[in-house]
């Protein structure tokens, strides 16, 4: 079993809705939780961080993590197409020197 | 302002050949580490560095080799290649220092994709 799993989708929404993406994970040891975005043959790049549990908010996105159930969650408000992309979790221990990560969702918006 | 630099952006290689892949930064980041990405599969950890002359094996690290002479450098070499090392390759580095004050983001090169026929 993978220490963190993530839904490959796709998840295909309207325009303007709300994507709903999560992960959980099996390592409790996992202290940082990352959410990054990949577009087609691009490197990832950094959408949100948190550490141990709780919400963060930055604009369209909000990140909750939930320790106790080892379960962390994406929301992407008022979805656009330029959001269609792969969206990866990942996590590290508190040294914070290696990720782990989840196998990725394809996200679709459609016009 | 260059970030993660990754050369080449493609390669296929015979199996048996060696090849060894390149990743600089510029940003002064103690950590580097090295992925692969294989459909469905997300990014699998090959080997990573937490400082120059300092590196340690991840999930994957059979058929590879990393050094790290300087800070800005984390070469992967690929000793005897191999049809199932078809991949891509991406490079990260992260601040040590970074981290410990919030700030705990990788920053990704854009990749190597590389063809083992």
């Amino acid at each position: 079993q993978k220490e963190v799993e993530q839904d490959p989708g796709p998840l295909s929404v309207p325009e303007g809705a709300i994507v709903s993406l999560n992960c959980t994970y099996s390592n409790s040891a996992f202290q940082y939780f990352m959410w990054y975005r990949q577009y087609s043959r691009k490197g990832p790049e950094l959408l949100m961080y948190t550490y141990s549990s709780g919400n963060k908010e930055d604009g369209r996105f909000t990140a909750q993590v939930d320790k106790s159930s080892k379960y962390i969650s994406l929301f992407i408000r008022d979805s656009q197409p330029s959001d269609s992309a792969t969206y990866l979790c990942a996590m590290s221990g508190a040294a914070g020197n290696k990720l782990t990560f989840g196998g990725g969702t394809r996200v679709l918006v459609k016009p | 302002n260059a970030g993660v630099t990754q050369t080449p952006k493609f390669q296929v290689l015979k199996t048996g050949q060696s090849m060894t892949l390149q990743c600089a930064q510029d940003m002064n980041h103690e950590y580097m580490s090295w992925y692969r990405q294989d459909p469905g599969m997300g990014l699998r950890l090959i080997h990573y560095s937490v400082g120059a002359g300092i590196t340690d094996q991840g999930e994957v690290p059979n058929g590879y080799n990393v050094s790290r002479s300087t800070t800005e450098d984390f070469p992967l070499r690929l000793l005897s290649a191999a049809p199932s090392q078809t991949s891509v390759y991406f490079c990260a580095s992260s601040s040590r220092t970074g981290i410990h004050k919030g700030n705990y983001g990788y920053t990704f090169g854009s990749g190597t994709r590389l063809t083992v026929v």
